[in-house]
């Protein structure tokens, strides 16, 4: 299975903090995606990273991919209360989009 | 806006029932998903569909069954509704791409199933 793994598994920080979570994958991939749920809601897409990228940006995140480690991170800059979701990592390979477990982010004012 | 909607927020059956959870998707997208997601699993990929009347099975299609007669909604049957198919179940959309995940997905708000 080419499916992420995120660690770590949760993540308590303050307002203003920054956020670090990571991916690591076992197979070669297409892209790598990261997604955001907020509690008992749909999974929404934050940001696509393509093997042949190393690093992506979009407002306060930050996405890096080292194919060669087979692993990604996010970075969340300057969190706010509004950030506090699970964040997923989806990797996609020849068909479908797999998807880890998941990272729990909690950010306290 | 991408508008993926799922009928039901929560639903209780019985074990033995037949099922359907619907979806609907307002954007022409050509493919369709259905997931379900349990504590400490994740989601995992139960069918998916890149065309109208196609179909193709995910990781986990025991037990489940998907209909697609029209481009913008796609069902998922349980045929016999069992305890072990209570979960939260998410249906998405994406455009068709050359190669998988070119296009992010979207999702609905999900199904929360039980199954007494």
């Amino acid at each position: 299975s080419q499916q992420g793994e995120e660690d770590p598994q949760a993540l308590s920080i303050q307002e203003g903090e920054n956020a670090t979570m990571n991916c690591s994958y076992k197979t070669s991939i297409n892209n790598l995606q990261w997604y955001r749920q907020n509690s008992g809601r749909g999974l929404v897409h934050l940001i696509l990273i393509r093997s042949n990228e190393r690093e992506k940006h979009s407002g306060r995140l930050r996405v890096t991919l080292d194919t060669s480690k087979k692993s990604s991170s996010l970075l969340i800059t300057a969190s706010r209360a509004a950030d506090t979701a699970s964040y997923f990592c989806a990797t996609a390979g020849y068909s479908t989009l797999t998807f880890g477990k998941g990272t729990m982010l909690l950010v306290s004012p | 806006d991408v508008k993926v909607t799922q009928s039901s927020r929560y639903l209780v059956k019985r074990t033995g029932e037949k099922v359907f959870l619907e979806c609907v998707q307002d954007m022409d997208h050509e493919n369709m998903f259905w997931y379900r997601q349990d504590p400490g699993l994740g989601l995992r990929l139960i069918y998916f569909s890149y065309d109208v009347k196609m179909k193709e099975k995910g990781d986990i299609p025991e037990g489940y069954s998907v209909s697609r007669e029209k481009k913008e909604r796609f069902s998922l049957i349980l045929e016999s509704a069992s305890t072990n198919q209570t979960s939260m179940y998410l249906c998405a959309s994406s455009l068709w791409g050359l190669k998988a995940g070119d296009s992010p997905l979207h999702f609905g708000n999900g199904t929360r199933l039980t199954v007494t």
